[in-house]
């Protein structure tokens, strides 16, 4: 039981490129989400998928999309990376919000975008 | 607007003494309330949490909290900190698709 794994650990881009952050949970959740921290700001959520096949703009959400490809795995896209996209990204996952139940958090992902 | 306020950037504190970090929401309805921990280069890790019934809560690794409705306060507290409890501490309120995070507490433990 590996709970939430994110892919790349790290990663540098250059302004302009594009990449897609992959994220994927053996839990059976249902609910996948995908969160930013900077420091001073938290974590503030971008993008969140309340079930397969549905997704949502959080707080933070210009400049990226998601794809919720199945119930395991939620991806995140950059397709023109720009400096102020270089933060640390977590991806999370949880029974559906109205069962109570905490977010799952993976390791996260530390992208630079020189 | 739901939100939570964590009024403290960085705390120190000597190995064994006490602790209590502070964490102040606005949520319209009965919040879930959450503390996480989040080690250097590590993700985050729950530590407690409060749906409902009692309003003293316990957790891993010897932390508790206190749930005040009448202040919209969810204070993490511990009797003895240890110097392996240093890192960033994170409030967060629920329900709903939006987990909303405080900024974060960094704890320094000194010997």
């Amino acid at each position: 039981n590996a709970g939430v794994t994110q892919t790349p650990k790290f990663q540098v881009l250059k302004t302009g490129q594009s990449m897609t952050l992959q994220c994927a949970q053996d839990m059976n959740h249902n609910s996948m989400y995908w969160y930013r921290q900077d420091p001073g700001m938290g974590l503030r959520l971008i993008y969140y998928s309340a079930s397969e096949g549905t997704t949502d703009k959080g707080e933070v959400p210009n400049g990226y999309n998601v794809s919720r490809l199945n119930k395991r795995e939620f991806s995140l896209r950059l397709e023109s990376a720009a400096p102020s996209q270089t933060s640390v990204y977590f991806c999370a996952s949880s029974v559906p919000p109205n069962r109570g139940s905490e977010q799952y958090f993976g390791p996260g992902t530390r992208l630079t975008v020189t | 607007a739901q939100s939570v306020t964590q009024p403290d950037i960085h705390i120190t504190v000597s190995e064994g003494a006490s602790l209590e970090l502070r964490c102040n929401y606005s949520y319209g309805a009965t919040p879930y309330l959450f503390w996480y921990v989040q080690s250097p280069g590590q993700g985050l890790q729950l530590l407690l949490k409060y749906f409902s019934g009692d309003t003293l809560v316990q957790g891993i690794k010897g932390f508790e909290a206190e749930f005040k409705r009448s202040q919209s306060s969810f204070n993490l507290r511990k009797p003895s900190v240890h110097w392996s409890d240093a890192a960033e501490y994170f409030c967060a309120v629920g329900p709903g698709n939006q987990f909303y995070f405080g900024t974060g507490t960094s704890l320094t433990v000194i010997p």
